[in-house]
């Protein structure tokens, strides 16, 4: 059984930092890696993804592999209101490359 | 623009009902999913498929069948819904294995 995990939080931050989520993962095998963010009610929707260890940054987010430590994080900078929500962590592995998603980290970035 | 479409998005059907679910993707990917999403347990995998006539099982698929007979859709049934299966259905298509999903959004199915 392929697991994820993610802390559901909730994690709180103010204005204007950072917000760091984290994830683990199980399978040793896997490939791929996304993170989604998901508003109340909405459906998720991507906001990065990575396949080789190191950093990947994208305007305010940053997303980070190690491989050997089976850990992947999201870094937000200069966190606003509008990043509250649920962040889902998925990894991909297998051969089938099916996507196993974490039960996800409320985050609330308070004005 | 390509899209993934679902329907109906609210569902209220009655315990030992059969249901279907749609979804219609103008991607034109090859993989489609089927999720369902409950508090707690994060998004889980129902069925899933990698090609017109290909089908197949998730970690949650009893109770549910699908069927692929073209590109664009995959249609999820409930062959007898029960209240256990009362949750917000997710269908997302990918271009490839190692490709982001794309998700619907999303059918809020309660069972009475």
């Amino acid at each position: 059984q392929k697991e994820v995990e993610q802390n559901s939080g909730p994690l709180s931050v103010p204005e204007g930092a950072i917000a760091s989520l984290n994830c683990t993962y199980s399978d040793r095998g896997s490939q791929s890696f996304f993170w989604y963010r998901q508003y109340s009610g909405k459906s998720p929707e991507l906001i990065m993804f990575i396949y080789s260890n190191g950093d990947k940054e994208d305007g305010r987010f940053t997303a980070q592999l190690n491989k050997a430590s089976q850990y992947v994080s999201l870094l937000i900078r200069d966190s606003q209101p509008s990043d509250s929500a649920t962040y889902l962590c998925a990894v991909s592995g297998g051969s089938a490359r099916q996507l196993t998603f974490g039960s996800g980290t409320q985050l609330t970035v308070l004005p | 623009d390509a899209e993934i479409t679902q329907s109906p998005r609210h569902k209220i059907t009655e315990t030992g009902r059969q249901v279907t679910l749609a979804c219609h993707q103008t991607w034109n990917h090859n993989n489609m999913f089927w999720y369902r999403q409950d508090l707690g347990h994060g998004l889980r995998l129902i069925h899933y498929s990698y090609g017109v006539q290909d089908t197949n099982k998730g970690e949650v698929s009893d109770g549910y069948s699908v069927s692929r007979s073209n590109t664009e859709d995959l249609p999820l049934t409930l062959e007898s819904a029960a209240s256990s299966q009362t949750s917000v259905y997710f269908c997302a298509s990918r271009q490839g294995v190692d490709s982001p999903l794309h998700f619907g959004n999303g059918t809020r199915l309660t069972v009475t």
